[in-house]
């Protein structure tokens, strides 16, 4: 079974520039996680899906992020205008419903210069 | 706000020894009790896992030992060795809650 499937893996831009990343869940999990890694910290919650519906969106910075998730299935997170604060890794997980374990991907890993 | 409080932030165990990562935390509606191993360039992994009805939960070299009268539980990890060697988070999770809240990691070096 293929896990948690997110592009691209490592990304440069240079500030003021946008950026977007891409998650693919594993196939039947209807609940995905975004969350961002800062080097040396531990994963923070951006956002939580519940199939299409945007749940939990509290910790996301909605003057520059943004997120999607069509059909329920494949996920978008937008980041626009990038700071270079915003050099982190951002993590994409699923899981199959509230209780059961949480899968992460490997990360997009994002430096601003 | 840091939920989860992680202790130490690194450790260096020689092959063969015991490898112990302790976690604190205060809200009481947590129960669930992950601990994730990440190696570098990777996303986190489920290791182990407890909820707060049992006070050890035991997978091969892994423990996971929970006290819930401290609210603190900890992980061990028997016979160390060398591919042992990454970062260790733990993690808690409500039961109103779907997101983890994780501690800020371990990052554990086993010597040959």
């Amino acid at each position: 079974e293929a896990g948690v499937v997110q592009s691209p893996r490592y990304k440069i831009i240079e500030k003021k520039q946008p950026v977007a990343f891409w998650c693919n869940p594993i196939s039947g999990h209807n609940t995905l996680y975004w969350y961002l890694q800062n080097l040396g910290q531990g994963p923070e919650l951006l956002i939580r899906y519940e199939n299409e519906e945007a749940v939990d969106d509290s910790q996301l910075p909605k003057d520059r992020f943004s997120a999607e998730r069509l059909k329920g299935v494949d996920s978008t997170l937008k980041i626009q205008p990038a700071e270079l604060g915003d050099s982190a890794v951002y993590l994409c997980a699923s899981s199959s419903g509230g209780g059961n374990t949480i899968y992460f991907g490997e990360g997009s890993w994002l430096t601003v210069v | 706000q840091q939920q989860v409080k992680q202790s130490p932030q690194s450790l260096i165990v020689q092959k063969g020894g015991i490898s112990i990562i302790n976690c604190a935390y205060e809200n009481t509606a947590f129960d669930y009790f992950p601990w994730y191993q990440q190696f570098p360039g990777k996303g986190p992994a489920l290791l182990i896992a407890i909820r707060p009805d049992v006070s050890e939960k035991k997978e091969g070299r892994f423990t996971i030992s929970f006290n819930k009268s401290a609210k603190q539980f900890s992980l061990h990890i028997m016979d160390s060795q060398p591919g042992d060697s990454a970062t260790y988070f733990c993690a808690a999770r409500s039961n109103s809650g779907y997101a983890l809240n994780f501690g800020k990691g371990t990052s554990l070096l086993v010597t040959p």
